[in-house]
């Protein structure tokens, strides 16, 4: 099956600041990667995602990047507030269309924006 | 709609005793997840429901696991007999499409679990 490795898993950055979380992926057919926050308490929650199709994509603050030759892909926050704090997961999965392929997380990256 | 609900949100029992963890999915979702998350293991999925069918449940862990959807709104995990290393959260989540794994998948709160 597939393998995500994430990094960092803890990170620590001032408001304002920018910060990146990169994954790294096993399987060549993966091919959608989503990303989820989960703060604390809570359930994870999509966040931004991407396919293989497209190198980068961004979302206001939020911008993910792939290198599917490498088998990377990263999210970058910009201009952190507070309230981006929380844990962050990435995954991998392959799209099959109309058949499920699993999702494979990554272990988490424990985000703290200090005011 | 009242997003994805668990219960109980906590549940602290003996080794031994058997735990039922409840999910209502968000209504409409064709799709069912259970999860479990710890330090050691992260998230991993252990049973998905297609239309309330079980179609993968290799993540079970073993036999003491079992999960059921009797309807479309209503789905259980059951551990029976509990033990310590069943401690972790549990999360249902729910999805839409047919293309389950491209569609956004919606987390309950979960349902944290320690057995003693």
């Amino acid at each position: 099956g597939e393998n995500v490795e994430q990094h960092p898993s803890t990170l620590s950055v001032q408001e304002g600041d920018s910060a990146v979380i990169k994954c790294t992926y096993s399987d060549s057919a993966s091919n959608y990667f989503p990303w989820y926050k989960q703060e604390l308490g809570k359930g994870p929650q999509l966040i931004i995602d991407i396919r293989s199709n497209v190198g980068e994509k961004k979302d206001q603050r939020i911008a993910v990047t792939l290198n599917k030759t490498a088998k990377h892909f990263s999210l970058h926050i910009t201009e952190t507030q507070p309230e981006d704090s929380a844990v962050y997961f990435c995954a991998a999965v392959e799209d099959r269309g109309s058949t499920l392929g699993r999702l494979y997380f990554g272990r988490g990256t424990q985000l703290t924006v200090w005011p | 709609d009242a997003g994805v609900i668990q219960s109980p949100r906590h549940e602290v029992t003996e080794m031994g005793q058997e735990v039922t963890l409840r999910c209502k999915p968000i209504s409409g979702h064709d799709y069912l997840f259970w999860y479990r998350q710890t330090m050691m293991r992260g998230l991993e999925l252990l049973i998905y429901f297609n239309n309330n069918v079980p179609i993968d449940d290799s993540g079970m862990p073993e036999d003491r696991f079992s999960a059921k959807m009797p309807n479309a709104s209503f789905s259980t995990l059951k551990i029976q007999p509990s033990e310590p290393r069943d401690s972790a959260v549990y999360f249902c989540a729910s999805s839409l499409k047919r293309a389950p794994s491209t569609d956004t998948q919606y987390f309950g709160p979960g349902t944290r679990l320690t057995v003693l």
